[in-house]
């Protein structure tokens, strides 16, 4: 049972774009909504995170919308580069526990 | 600063051979934990440790089995290989648990033929 679900699988952008890709999750006890990085060959790495108690987060060109009642989180990434071509992940999970929960992951590719 | 370092980066195994995998961490870090990644499956949770000398199941832990002798070092062990356990291993750690950032190792390719 996917606890989270990601979309879309893969996408392309054009350079400048601005690509969006959203995570739904059932568990409401889930109170940590991290997104992950990951490059071919290396580990994921931690990008942003967003905790239920606001609705946007913003670090440089990355941007998690984050909607409680809808039970969803998106990444936004403001003027793409080719080098944000990676994998991201988004993943959730809650403070009385340590199973972190992974989307399946949507590989983006962006295009000079 | 190392981070989170894991070995070995490749190995094939045959189906019924044992191995183990070997993580270890330079931050000082509680929590630390085993996924297996999967294409179209993101990352699932085999085993985590919380502290020296503890273990837990994750989502995934059949077939697998951990140990946590020394706080800086978390290894995975196979003791019976199948083709379902080919997969790339990461290894991760955290100051505080799940509720905060895990720093990943570099993975190890694991095919079992």
């Amino acid at each position: 049972q996917q606890q989270v679900k990601q979309s879309p699988q893969s996408l392309i952008v054009q350079k400048g774009g601005i690509p969006i890709i959203n995570c739904a999750y059932e568990n409401t006890a889930f109170d940590y909504f991290p997104w992950y990085q990951q490059f071919p060959g290396k580990g994921p790495a931690l990008l942003i995170a967003i905790r239920p108690d606001v609705s946007e987060k913003k670090e440089g060109r990355f941007t998690i919308s984050f909607n409680k009642s809808a039970k969803q989180f998106s990444l936004h990434i403001m003027d793409s580069q080719p080098g944000d071509s990676a994998t991201y992940f988004c993943a959730a999970s809650m403070s009385n526990n340590n199973d972190m929960r992974f989307g399946a992951g949507t590989r983006l590719t962006v295009k000079p | 600063n190392a981070g989170v370092t894991q070995t070995p980066k490749f190995r094939v195994l045959k189906t019924g051979q044992s191995m183990t995998l070997l993580c270890a961490q330079d931050m000082n870090h509680e929590y630390m934990y085993w996924y297996r990644q999967d294409p179209g499956m993101g990352l699932r949770l085999i085993h985590y440790s919380v502290g020296e000398g503890t273990t837990a199941k994750g989502e995934v832990p059949d077939g697998y089995n951990v140990s946590r002798l020394k706080k800086q070092n978390f290894l995975l062990g196979l003791e019976s290989a199948a083709p379902s356990q080919t997969s790339v291993y990461f290894c991760a750690s955290s100051s505080a648990g799940s509720n905060r950032g895990y720093t990943f190792g570099s993975g190890t390719r694991l095919t079992v033929v």
